[in-house]
């Protein structure tokens, strides 16, 4: 069974920096396109970035609110992704979800973790 | 970027009520077009992939259609564990972006 268990969400101040993980069990990590999406409180869904499996050139994308100010990164040995968001906005308050995404299959987003919540806020 | 026009915003149904929502792009995505379904408090889950594939595990009430720029999703009998929040997103090109989603509301 796959499992995707985000950590790390907190209150941050503007201008501050946080860290978010995504622990990912169920499968093999190496090999597995990974996401991140969020969703700020009562609104819909927003596609953060996307990392490639190293195998596959390792490639990251990110939308254009975060990007320059979030980094994407991937352990494969601790089958874990990092987002290290960076100069954050009271704009970046959300939910942060980490997913996989199904490159050779789907083209969707598969497996979900429950969130994250960070709040940026003075 | 690519807009998703989703409509309706909102729908009131029954139990046992046929409900089609629909996503338009602003550009031609082939079929790199999937549906998530969100209950409040809870992580958006797969039901339809590649415009018209069913995730396994879903009911077969659900279901897809639509290629290029018009899509649709169609519960052909709504249940009551149905009642939920529906969003379209495209894989096409970056950045993949969502839909504003379809509130289906007991009626």
């Amino acid at each position: 069974e796959v499992q995707v268990v985000e950590s790390g969400g907190d209150l941050v101040k503007p201008g501050g920096s946080l860290r978010l993980s995504c622990a990912v069990s169920g499968f093999t990590f190496s090999d597995a396109w990974l996401a991140w999406v969020r969703q700020a409180p009562g609104k819909g869904l927003e596609w953060v970035g996307r990392i490639r499996s190293k195998s596959d050139d390792g490639t990251v994308e990110y939308s254009a609110p975060v990007k320059g100010r979030f980094t994407i990164s991937r352990d494969d040995s601790k089958n874990t992704l990092y987002l290290q968001m960076n100069s954050l906005k009271t704009d970046d308050t959300a939910v942060y979800y980490c997913s996989t995404y199904d490159s050779g299959g789907s083209g969707a987003f598969d497996f979900w973790g429950q969130g994250t919540m960070v709040t940026v806020s003075s | 970027d690519i807009q998703m026009t989703q409509s309706p915003s909102s729908v009131s149904a029954s139990v046992g009520d046929r409900v089609t929502i629909t996503c338009r792009t602003s550009q031609v995505i082939a079929s790199w077009l999937a549906w998530y379904q969100q209950k409040p408090g809870k992580a958006p889950k797969l039901l339809i992939f590649r415009a018209s594939t069913l995730q396994t595990g879903v009911p077969s009430r659900f279901s897809g259609s639509g290629s290029g720029t018009d899509f649709s999703l169609t519960i052909s009998s709504l249940q009551p564990e149905d009642f939920a929040t529906y969003y379209c997103q495209q894989a096409n090109t970056f950045p993949w972006t969502f839909g504003l989603g379809t509130k289906v509301e007991i009626k």
